[in-house]
């Protein structure tokens, strides 16, 4: 089975602080994402990557950059945390989609990050 | 740009009921995949069915199969015999041709004893 790591299940940190949220992914998969999920609003895209060293801009981007510099790790960065960078924050991976292919994102068990 | 709507937040079902969870998506393109995911409280998301827009057949895994209707834009999902474990958020997401993955807003399933 696909695993994919977050680092952290509970994070607080203050504002101000540069915040290093780290995904693992075991399966040698090229796509890798990061969102954030709040309450009422689902799960909002904030950067991916389709290959080492590729990164994409996401719907929410502002406030947040992104390292890919291994195969198997994608990292969230928050420059300079602020209160209303407190959310969930998911990572997930998957095959690549060329073609007709189906296949689904696999998720890690999510970074509770409170920003105070 | 694509978007994805769940318009019912929270839902009810009582034990070996069945119950429909509605997803509406927009977009102008022709081929897509549609997904629905499942988050237990224990937080991580599991891929509960998937459907290939190209496909007419309607997508089944067990107790979960979906109706999809291409030319309504709705996807919705059918859960059969609900039991305790299937209480969770359920997400509808859509894939574009450009990788990106969209969600709806979710709908809370509590399923009654």
């Amino acid at each position: 089975d696909v695993k994919v790591t977050q680092s952290s299940r509970y994070l607080v940190k203050r504002t101000g602080e540069k915040v290093f949220l780290e995904c693992v992914q075991d399966m040698d998969h090229e796509n890798m994402f990061w969102y954030r999920q709040d309450p009422g609003l689902g799960l909002r895209l904030i950067y991916f990557s389709y290959d080492v060293k590729m990164k994409e801009k996401g719907d929410i981007p502002e406030g947040y950059s992104v390292s890919r510099e291994k195969k198997e790790r994608f990292s969230l960065i928050l420059e300079s945390a602020s209160t209303n960078q407190t959310s969930m924050y998911l990572c997930a991976s998957s095959l690549p989609v060329a073609g007709r292919s189906n296949q689904p994102q696999h998720f890690g068990d999510g970074t509770r990050l409170s920003i105070l | 740009a694509q978007t994805v709507t769940q318009s019912q937040p929270e839902m009810s079902v009582q034990e070996a009921e069945t119950v429909t969870l509605s997803c509406t998506y927009d977009t102008s393109e022709s081929d897509y995949y549609l997904f629905w995911y499942k988050q237990p409280p224990s937080r991580q998301m599991i891929l509960v069915i998937r459907q290939e827009a190209y496909k007419q057949q309607n997508a089944t895994e067990n107790r979960f199969s979906v109706n999809f209707q291409k030319a309504a834009k709705s996807f919705s999902l059918k859960i059969s015999d609900s039991q305790l474990g299937d209480a969770a958020m359920y997400f509808c997401a859509y894939r574009t041709q450009a990788y990106k993955y969209i969600f709806g807003t979710g709908t809370r399933l509590k399923v009654l004893a």
